[in-house]
């Protein structure tokens, strides 16, 4: 298996723009989470999907951000307009539900808002 | 909700030497503690993990160890390498629930 996939690996982006980061989840992987990660917060979970469905978005920091799983093999997290306060890296993990070998997470996105 | 508190922030070692990284939690209710290692420009990986009904468990060099009444529970690596150079971070959950709720991280530097 190759593992959680994001795209892109970073992106520089202008204030006010539109992001969107990609995700691949572990094929069979039935949740699927989102993280933020920084050096003032440590790593931040931002939502999770179960099965496509989202069970827990309190993480997602404002209105700015929006999380959808249209199909068990991709998700997408969308900044809209970014600014520079989202600078961090976001990283994908899937698992198996009720498995106990944690997440899988992927490589992450650089993200870097000027 | 779960807090998971981690020290220390950064550790230092001599090649060769032990460290020893150390989780508190605050919800009873957990009983799966993964750790994971975060090297430079990487995602975590999952390095060893324990449930509550057992103290110990062993892979190699790293052990964990957990104290249910306590609550917490510790990451040891022995005869350290400088490829165990990383950032670390413990976490937590129970059972039906998916989230894992992670520490804040420890950044340990093997010095040759």
């Amino acid at each position: 298996d190759a593992g959680v996939i994001q795209s892109p690996r970073h992106e520089v982006t202008e204030m006010g723009q539109e992001v969107t980061l990609r995700c691949k989840p572990i094929s069979g992987h039935n949740s699927l989470f989102w993280y933020r990660q920084t050096m003032m917060r440590g790593l931040e979970l931002l939502i999770y999907f179960n099965n496509n469905v989202p069970i827990d978005d309190s993480g997602m920091p404002e209105d700015r951000f929006s999380a959808k799983m249209p199909n068990a093999s991709f998700s997408t997290l969308k900044i809209q307009p970014s600014e520079p306060r989202d600078s961090a890296v976001y990283f994908c993990a899937s698992s198996l539900e009720h498995r106990d070998y944690g997440y899988t997470f992927g490589s992450g996105t650089r993200l870097t808002v000027v | 909700g779960e807090n998971v508190e981690q020290h220390p922030s950064t550790l230092s070692v001599q090649e060769g030497d032990s460290a020893v990284i150390k989780c508190t939690y605050s919800d009873s209710a957990s009983n799966y503690f993964p750790w994971y290692k975060q090297e430079l420009g990487k995602g975590p990986q999952l390095i060893i993990d324990i449930r509550s009904n057992v103290g110990e468990k062993k892979d190699q060099r790293i052990a964990v160890t957990l104290n249910k009444t306590a609550k917490h529970f510790s990451l040891h690596i022995t005869e350290t390498q400088p490829e165990d150079s990383a950032v670390y971070f413990c976490a937590a959950r129970y059972d039906g629930n998916e989230k894992l709720t992670f520490g804040t991280g420890t950044r340990l530097t093997i010095i040759p």
